[in-house]
Parts: structure tokens; C-alpha cells; sequence
């Protein structure tokens, strides 16, 4: 069975402080995707990226990176310089890799960030 | 207009009521999704439709009953349901093959 664990229930920071958000996952599967959400107040997902568990190379994003440690099961995402914008529940997520079962997502319980002025 | 559009986006019902659920998506995709988000709970997958037809039921009460009537429209009938069924519903769509999802804002219900 698929599981996603995020540790992090809240995490405040002050604007420009950096944060980071873990993630830890369980699949048995060898192929699978990650993938981060991001939920403003406003209350829809927006997807932030989509990884494969064949490619373990980092990537940045403007302000957002990810470090994807397969041989850890963990891949966590980092703000960096954070702003009041970033202030939202972050979710990790997991899938299988078949066709078809890409939408299908095991969701961590997110991560509550708090940014203050 | 938005990706996803759900409406109503806040809803107050009784136990006994029948009410539905609508998502609208304009983005020529095959796939639309329900989720469930509840309290203190990580999203749960309800429902996915690939081209029109169901492909996942998750162990869903039959209180719940999805509808497909076409690649851009997703509605989520509600009928006798329970006051633990209170939640965050939010609708997705997706290319078939693809893992990104499109959320709409969500439909927040209240059953009393």
C-alpha cells in the first residue's frame, strides 16, 4: 500500500527565512511520480511539480527547489526567502506510474505554512 | 473563466435533502476526478472518470452518485447523507495520461 507522511503539521516563519517542508513515502512499487500541491485560502490545488522516481536530480524553481533522496524515501521542498504569498497548505503526493492511474493520488496531510510580515 | 469552475461553492443540507454537485472544466481534457477533504484528513480520492467512464470507485457510499455526461461536465449527487460527510469537495481534471491535476476551488458542504 501507498502512504505519504508529512510530518510538519504547521511551520511559521518570518518573510525571508527560508523553510522546508518534508515528505516521506512508501510504495512498492519500483516506478511512481511525487508530486507537490500547493492550497492557498482560496482553497483550489494548484500543482507545483511532478517527479519520477527515475530521476533523482534536484530542481529549482524561482524560489521553490525539491530534494528527491530515493535511497531515504523522501522528497522534500524548499522556500526560499519565503513571502506572506507562500502562507498556505502545502501537500506532497504519490501515484503509480501505469497508465491511467496518474490522477489517482495518495496525498500527505499537508503541511500548514505561515508566513509573517 | 477559470480551469475549473465548481459550483455551488457553498451548500447547507439536511440529512434527508438531494442536492448535487457541479464541476465544469475548459480545458479539453478526459479525466475529472472527485476528491474528498475533510478535517484533520488527507485528501481521499472518490471517484475518476477517463473519457466519460468510471474507472474508480473507492469504496464509496452509495449516498454519493457520480455523473459523466460528457468530457467537461462532473456532477456529484448527494442523497440522505450523514452529518460526518461534511467536507471540502473539489473536482479535478486531468489529461488521461498525465499526473497533473486542475482543482477547482471546491464545494464546501454542511449536512445538519
Amino acid at each position: 500500500a501507498q502512504k505519504v507522511t508529512q510530518a510538519q503539521t504547521e511551520i511559521s516563519v518570518v518573510e525571508k527565512e527560508d523553510v522546508t517542508l518534508d515528505c516521506v513515502y512508501e510504495t512498492r512499487d519500483t516506478t511512481y511520480y511525487l508530486f507537490w500541491y500547493k492550497q492557498p485560502p482560496s482553497g483550489e490545488l494548484v500543482f507545483l511539480i511532478r517527479r519520477n522516481s527515475f530521476d533523482e536530480q534536484n530542481e529549482i524553481s524561482g524560489r521553490y527547489s525539491w530534494n528527491f533522496q530515493k535511497s531515504t524515501s523522501s522528497f522534500n521542498f524548499t522556500i526560499t526567502a519565503s513571502q506572506v504569498v507562500d502562507s498556505a497548505v502545502y501537500f506532497c503526493a504519490l501515484s503509480e506510474a501505469q497508465t491511467d492511474s496518474w490522477g489517482k493520488l495518495q496525498f500527505g496531510a499537508g503541511t500548514q505554512v505561515v508566513v509573517t510580515p | 473563466e477559470t480551469g475549473v469552475t465548481q459550483t455551488p461553492r457553498h451548500l447547507v443540507m439536511g440529512m434527508t435533502n438531494k442536492k448535487s454537485l457541479k464541476c465544469e472544466q475548459h480545458l479539453g481534457h478526459n479525466a475529472m476526478y472527485w476528491y474528498k477533504q475533510s478535517a484533520k484528513k488527507p485528501l481521499e480520492l472518490m471517484f475518476v472518470y477517463s473519457l466519460e467512464e468510471r474507472v474508480e470507485n473507492n469504496s464509496v457510499p452509495s449516498r454519493f452518485s457520480p455523473e459523466c455526461p460528457n468530457s467537461s461536465h462532473l456532477f456529484l449527487h448527494l442523497h440522505t447523507l450523514q452529518p460526518e460527510d461534511s467536507a471540502l469537495y473539489l473536482c479535478a481534471s486531468s489529461h488521461r495520461n498525465t499526473g497533473e491535476l486542475f482543482f477547482g476551488e471546491g464545494s464546501r458542504l454542511t449536512v445538519l
